[in-house]
């Protein structure tokens, strides 16, 4: 079936430092591509998203950017801050099977002080 | 205006008892998930709907966990003769755009933990 694959699965840098997490899907179909922050003990929260007819979408220190061709698509966190700990979940739309979002399986983002 | 609202927001209960979990969605919204999120991990999809079809089960652990939706609205997950392996944190979600193109908004889980 179709997936998400997602990687690093942990991932800690330097407060101030950039982040980088980076995602690939199947679905060649697919056109929409969420992203997630689930807070410890939270329930996840859509930050950002990205649809296919742009390349790249920023809002303040979060960035996404899509590459339809390759298949892959990335988020991008700079001056990261204590608050940006968190685990991170990209997902994609697929049609193949019922029309519906397929999650990766999560980075483990920790900010170091 | 209100969110996902999910009960209990917690449930103990002895192995092989049947347990039932209930979603709220945003009023409107078409579509409906579960997902199921052990500690620690990731988020396991395992049903949708769209109204009160359900266009994909395949998610669904074993044929003791089912799920019906009424009205577009209310969905019940049920776990029957339940196990050790199913304590977890159980999430729901809905939609608004049936294209799943839209934002999920999750509810705050029913945490089940099965002794």
């Amino acid at each position: 079936g179709e997936n998400v694959e997602q990687h690093p699965s942990t991932l800690s840098v330097q407060e101030g430092d950039s982040a980088v997490i980076k995602c690939t899907y199947s679905d060649s179909a697919s056109n929409y591509f969420p992203w997630y922050k689930q807070e410890l003990g939270k329930r996840p929260q859509l930050i950002i998203d990205i649809r296919s007819n742009v390349g790249e979408k920023k809002d303040q220190r979060i960035a996404v950017t899509l590459n339809k061709t390759a298949k892959h698509f990335s988020l991008h966190i700079t001056e990261t801050q204590p608050e940006d700990s968190a685990v991170y979940f990209c997902a994609a739309n697929s049609y193949s099977s019922a029309s519906k979002i397929i999650f990766g399986s999560g980075t483990r983002l920790s900010i170091r002080p | 205006g209100a969110g996902v609202s999910q009960s209990p927001s917690n449930k103990v209960t002895e192995k092989g008892k049947d347990v039932e979990l209930r979603c709220d969605p945003i009023s409107g919204h078409t579509a409906l998930y579960w997902y199921r999120q052990s500690l620690g991990q990731g988020l396991e999809f395992l049903i949708y709907f769209q109204g009160n079809s359900a266009p994909d089960k395949s998610g669904l652990p074993s044929d003791r966990f089912s799920a019906e939706r009424t009205g577009g609205s209310v969905s019940t997950l049920t776990i029957q003769r339940t196990q050790q392996e199913d304590s977890a944190v159980y999430l729901c979600a809905s939609s608004f755009n049936p294209l799943s193109s839209y934002e999920q908004y999750f509810g705050p889980g029913t945490r089940l933990t099965v002794t």
